[in-house]
């Protein structure tokens, strides 16, 4: 089935700075990836997604980019605020009938002011 | 427009009983999901409802089971409650006509076993 690896479980980064978090995945059919934050004692929150149909993604702060090749894609956020500080998912859907994602394991993004 | 509700919010239970949780989606969403998250095993899949019928369901034992109602609103329950059972659970809806449709999730129902 469908395995998600993402990297790094714990990144901190000074207030200004931009931060990278990337994810792989397995499986080839896998057409949709978002991404999710998730603040303390809330559920995850949608931030952005890219279709595999898309190479790059912008809003903001905030880009995604995939590479469907080398079966990867990342997050982008450039100039972080403490308010990004929070546990970021990414995960994958494969082509089909159902709307099943496979997360990663999560990053704990520290922004420190 | 109301987000995703869980009921509810936090519980306690003992091994050996079961717990109901449910699940109101987005006004308008067909579909609804639901996941099991703890520390050591992240966010992990438990089955999927479109239209009152179970479209897809994740590894999980027996005990873990789920239905939806003609209006959308779903349950799950888990019985002979199990000391690794204690997690955060959560719910997530969409509309469900499309595969790559954005999947909205509640807040969560905190269950802790003792």
């Amino acid at each position: 089935g469908e395995n998600v690896e993402q990297h790094p479980s714990t990144l901190s980064v000074q207030e200004g700075d931009s931060a990278v978090i990337k994810c792989t995945y397995s499986d080839s059919a896998s057409n949709y990836f978002p991404w999710y934050k998730q603040e303390l004692g809330k559920g995850p929150q949608l931030i952005i997604d890219i279709r595999s149909n898309v190479g790059e993604k912008k809003d903001q702060r905030i880009a995604v980019t995939l590479n469907k090749t080398a079966k990867h894609f990342s997050l982008h956020i450039t100039e972080t605020q403490p308010e990004d500080s929070a546990v970021y998912f990414c995960a994958a859907r494969a082509q089909g009938g159902s709307e099943k994602l496979v997360f990663g394991k999560g990053t704990k993004l520290t922004v420190n002011p | 427009k109301a987000g995703v509700t869980q009921t509810p919010r936090y519980l306690i239970k003992t091994r050996g009983q079961q717990v109901t949780l449910s699940c109101s989606p987005i006004s308008g969403h067909r579909s609804v999901s639901w996941y099991q998250q703890t520390p050591g095993q992240g966010l992990q899949f438990l089955f999927e409802y479109f239209s009152e019928t179970q479209r897809n369901k994740g590894n999980f034992p027996g005990r873990f089971s789920g239905r939806q109602f003609s209006n959308s609103r779903s349950e799950m329950n888990v019985s002979t409650l199990e000391l690794g059972d204690s997690a955060l659970y959560l719910c997530a809806s969409s509309l469900g006509s499309s595969n790559t449709g954005e999947l909205f999730f509640g807040e969560g129902s905190r269950l802790t076993v003792l």
